[in-house]
């Protein structure tokens, strides 16, 4: 079955400390793939996504992902978060008009 | 501006009651979706469209309906079929082109909690 998971449901960093997100997926062929923000009560922002291409690609607020084929993989760094940074992120893959999303990741940031 | 509207922010309903979320865009997106968010569960697909005059079921559309008269608009209704639906819905769009898959742009949400 084709699926998402983004494993990690609750991280907590420092501010200024580096950031990555994990996403896996399962599809029978590469999707497309995002990444998305949403703070509270409000819609999702895209951040970035990989139709094809470079496997390294940059996003909105500093934020970059790599698709890695061989991990079935997307995952999202940045390399000094900020306050700011603090919301759910989720990733989430296209393929053929169905799009799935993960179950989030929720990001605290410390000062 | 372009974008993707939803109103009302907030609403309830009393149990029984069918309730209409409304969903407008200007994007000229031909595509539009409905989506339902829990906590700890993502997005789950209710309905979409990709045409006017045509929708399509997406994994838990019991107990909802939608329409899709003009372009723009993608109204959701909650019925009382809906057994759990204190939730935040989230409305959606996209282009429809070449590529198997296009991004999906975001309106604010509706929450609704049924007293």
């Amino acid at each position: 079955a084709q699926s998402v998971t983004q494993p990690d449901i609750h991280i907590t960093v420092s501010e200024g400390a580096s950031l990555e997100l994990r996403c896996n997926y399962s599809y029978g062929a590469t999707p497309y793939l995002f990444w998305y923000v949403q703070s509270p009560g409000q819609g999702l922002q895209l951040l970035l996504k990989y139709f094809s291409g470079d496997t390294l690609v940059q996003g909105i607020k500093g934020f970059e992902a790599e698709f890695k084929r061989s991990q079935s993989s997307f995952n999202l760094r940045k390399p000094s978060v900020h306050w700011s940074d603090a919301a759910e992120y989720f990733c989430a893959v296209g393929f053929n008009n169905d799009m799935r999303f993960g179950a989030g990741t929720r990001l605290t940031v410390k000062p | 501006d372009g974008g993707i509207t939803q109103s009302p922010k907030y609403l309830f309903r009393k149990e029984g009651q069918n309730v209409t979320l409304s969903c407008e865009q200007n994007l000229n997106h031909d595509a539009m979706y409905w989506y339902r968010q829990d906590p700890g569960q993502g997005l789950r697909l209710i309905y979409y469209s990709q045409i006017v005059n045509d929708f399509q079921k997406g994994d838990i559309a019991e107990g909802y309906s939608v329409s899709r008269e003009k372009k723009e608009s993608f109204p959701l209704t909650v019925t009382s079929a809906q057994k759990n639906p204190t939730a935040f819905y989230l409305c959606a769009s996209s282009i429809v082109g070449t590529r198997n898959y296009n991004e999906q742009f975001f309106g604010p949400g509706t929450r609704l909690t049924v007293l």
